[in-house]
């Protein structure tokens, strides 16, 4: 399954809002999809599974929404930690597929 | 706290076969309810998923590189293992190690990663 993230860079400023968008190639049964942030010279840090779970500790102006093919990671108020790559990726189909990824930089 | 750590060789040459462990410490790789994998990310790109090892020593690999990757694990030192032969220039990458944990509908998605560890492949 192919996975198309977009925008490839979102230029924001702090305090605002970010969508961020996974489209993928096949319909996801079950919603089987996850967010990851990376920071540079990290290692990806999960934000979201099942297309709409928080993962542990992560603030809830982070939340994920859709069903299908279209997939969306909102983060409701930018802080400046937020700024980062963010990654998609699903794991209801062999083999496990992630998206190309968002970079999310400071306006 | 969870904890997985790369190491191994962080330049092999093009045709060889490219090493590399996995250690996790503050969890048992024996547990049933997590799979161990290894991903990895060429420089200035996305991520790629390479393939993962149950606790019972069941492994499952991305078709693009089934033929050239082997996963095992030793859970006496808690560590599993990667090996890739044949590399070239294209295997250039970060190399991460990871933990896949169920969501409840026996379908895992990965939850953990390791801080990874860069792998040149250079004559």
């Amino acid at each position: 399954i192919v996975l198309t993230q977009s925008p490839g860079t979102l230029s924001l400023s702090p305090g605002e809002r970010a969508t961020l968008s996974c489209r993928a190639s096949q319909s996801l049964s079950n919603n089987y999809l996850a967010w990851y942030q990376q920071k540079p010279g990290q290692a990806p840090r999960l934000l979201i599974y099942g297309a709409s779970s928080r993962a542990t500790d992560i603030p809830d102006r982070f939340s994920g929404s859709g069903s299908g093919t279209d997939f969306t990671l909102t983060i409701s108020r930018l802080e400046p930690e937020d700024f980062a790559v963010y990654h998609c990726q699903q794991y209801g189909r062999s083999p496990i597929t992630f998206g190309q990824g968002t970079r999310l930089e400071i306006k | 706290q969870l904890q997985l750590q790369e190491s191994g060789p962080g330049l092999v040459k093009p045709s060889e076969t490219l090493s590399l462990t996995c250690t996790v410490s503050g969890g048992s790789i024996n547990s049933n309810s997590y799979f161990w994998g290894w991903g990895r990310q060429p420089p200035g790109k996305g991520l790629e998923w390479i393939g993962s090892i149950s606790h019972s020593g069941s492994t499952f690999y991305t078709p693009s590189l089934q033929s050239r990757v082997t996963i095992s694990a030793d859970t006496s030192k808690n560590q599993f293992s990667l090996k890739l032969s044949s590399v070239t220039a294209a295997d250039t990458a970060v190399y991460y190690c990871a933990r896949r944990t169920s969501d409840g509908n026996n379908h895992y998605y990965v939850d953990y990663w390791g801080q990874g560890t860069l792998v040149t492949v250079s004559s």
